[in-house]
């Protein structure tokens, strides 16, 4: 079963500049995750999307950030305009529904996309 | 709301010693609880879950954690380290809400082994 993918791995860019990542999660899992990873700290939830719709977006910074998961499927997060305190890894971890609609506790996470804003 | 604490940010155990890394939560009702690792530029990877069944729960490379609500701790165990062992691991309680749950992560506690 391949896991999820996120592109880029590494990313450089300078304040003011805008970037994007992708995720693509696990076949069949309705939930995605966007957390942020500083250096030093443990991941924060920026969004949750349950399909295509978004049900927890209340620590994502939304004058800079975007993200969008159209299909219900892959999911893009934008970052426009970038400031150096955005420079982190970007998780993307996704997750499935037990038997009957009750949600799993598990997430499973992708490699990361390692942002530095100079 | 729910959260873990995570004591000590490193740790630093010899080859083959005990390893104790330390996880206290706060939940007002049952918790599910995860340990997860993370090698370095790699994302995360679950070692075990609690999820109300047995208290003492086996995860893979030899860990495992015992959770005890009198103390609401979820301590991570090994008996004998190993120096692949070297990596980040994190604690996290899952928070259900309105049919939906997400992870709230702990710091993180660094492993270092030395030979």
């Amino acid at each position: 079963e391949a896991g999820v993918a996120q592109s880029p791995r590494y990313k450089i860019i300078e304040k003011r500049q805008s970037v994007a990542f992708w995720c693509n999660p696990i076949s069949g899992h309705a939930t995605l995750y966007w957390y942020q990873q500083i250096l030093g700290q443990g991941p924060k939830l920026l969004i949750q999307f349950q399909n295509n719709g978004v049900v927890d977006d209340s620590q994502l910074p939304k004058d800079r950030f975007s993200a969008e998961r159209l299909k219900g499927v892959d999911s893009t997060l934008k970052i426009q305009p970038a400031k150096l305190e955005d420079s982190a890894v970007y998780l993307c971890a996704s997750s499935f529904l037990l038997a009957g609609g009750r949600v799993a506790g598990e997430l499973f996470f992708g490699e990361g996309s390692r942002l530095t804003v100079l | 709301a729910q959260s873990v604490t995570q004591l000590g940010s490193h740790v630093s155990v010899s080859e083959g010693a005990l390893v104790l890394l330390r996880c206290n939560y706060s939940s007002s009702v049952p918790p599910y609880l995860f340990w997860y690792v993370q090698y370095p530029n790699q994302g995360l990877q679950l070692l075990l879950k609690y999820t109300s069944a047995a208290t003492l729960v086996k995860g893979i490379n030899g860990f495992e954690a015992e959770f005890k609500k009198s103390e609401t701790s979820f301590h991570l165990t090994k008996p004998s380290a190993h120096m692949s062992d070297a990596a980040e691991y994190f604690c996290a309680v899952s928070v259900f809400s309105g049919g939906y749950n997400k992870l709230i992560f702990g710091a993180g506690t660094r492993l270092a082994v030395h030979p």
